[in-house]
């Protein structure tokens, strides 16, 4: 079964610095991976999502990730945090044949001024 | 307009009662999904029906029973609830075949809260 291990649940930076929200995975064929942000009190929207076609993945909000097979990892980063970033945000796998999402236990994010 | 609705978005009831939550999109999808997040934000698939036929079933109590009347509705069905059911529930549609990567789309989920 595929899974995704979230380092860190949760990470502060400031206003305008560079944010790394990190991913490893572990799969037995090439993953699926997709990266969900979830502001407070609301449901999960999709950030980016890696299917093999690029190895740098570029999302919405000035969010990108990078696939890298050789480290299992799909680390999401943002060059330069703004304050309405700060949000839970999940990795997730796509596992099997039926696109059953497999999630991460999720990262917090928080900017401060 | 809303891509994934679900109602109520707040659910309050006591312990033994019999519930339900529905689910609805309007995007064409043939492929819906509940999902639970419990308290520590941890989110694990439930079940998935594609085309009203259920697909997915993960070990879920037998106390929960998803029915699907047709592909644009996944309702949620709980009985005898416990105190343990207590979480956020979210439905979510993608479209099965369209490609394997597809995106699946969330509600904004219902926060059930058992006494």
């Amino acid at each position: 079964a595929q899974s995704v291990t979230q380092l860190g649940s949760h990470v502060s930076v400031s206003e305008g610095a560079l944010v790394l929200l990190r991913c490893n995975y572990s799969s037995s064929v090439p993953p699926y991976l997709f990266w969900y942000v979830q502001y407070p009190n609301q449901g999960l929207q999709l950030l980016l999502k890696y299917t093999s076609a690029a190895t740098l993945v570029k999302g919405i909000n000035g969010f990108e990730a990078e696939f890298k097979k050789s480290e299992t990892s799909f680390h999401l980063t943002k060059p330069s945090a703004h304050m309405s970033d700060a949000a839970e945000y999940f990795c997730a796998v796509r596992d099997g044949g039926f696109q059953k999402l497999v999630f991460g236990t999720g990262t917090r994010l928080l900017v401060s001024p | 307009d809303t891509a994934v609705s679900q109602t109520p978005k707040y659910l309050v009831t006591q312990m033994g009662n019999d519930k339900s939550i529905k689910c609805e999109q309007n995007l064409g999808h043939d492929t819906m999904y509940w999902y639970k997040q419990d308290s520590k934000k941890f989110l694990k698939i439930m079940f998935s029906y594609n085309n009203k036929e259920l697909i997915i079933n993960e070990t879920v109590p037998n106390r929960f029973s998803p029915k699907s009347p047709d592909k644009a509705h996944l309702n949620l069905h709980i009985n005898s609830l416990e105190l343990g059911d207590s979480a956020v529930y979210f439905c979510a549609s993608s479209q099965l075949g369209g490609g394997v990567s597809d995106t699946q789309y969330f509600g904004p989920g219902t926060r059930l809260t058992v006494l």
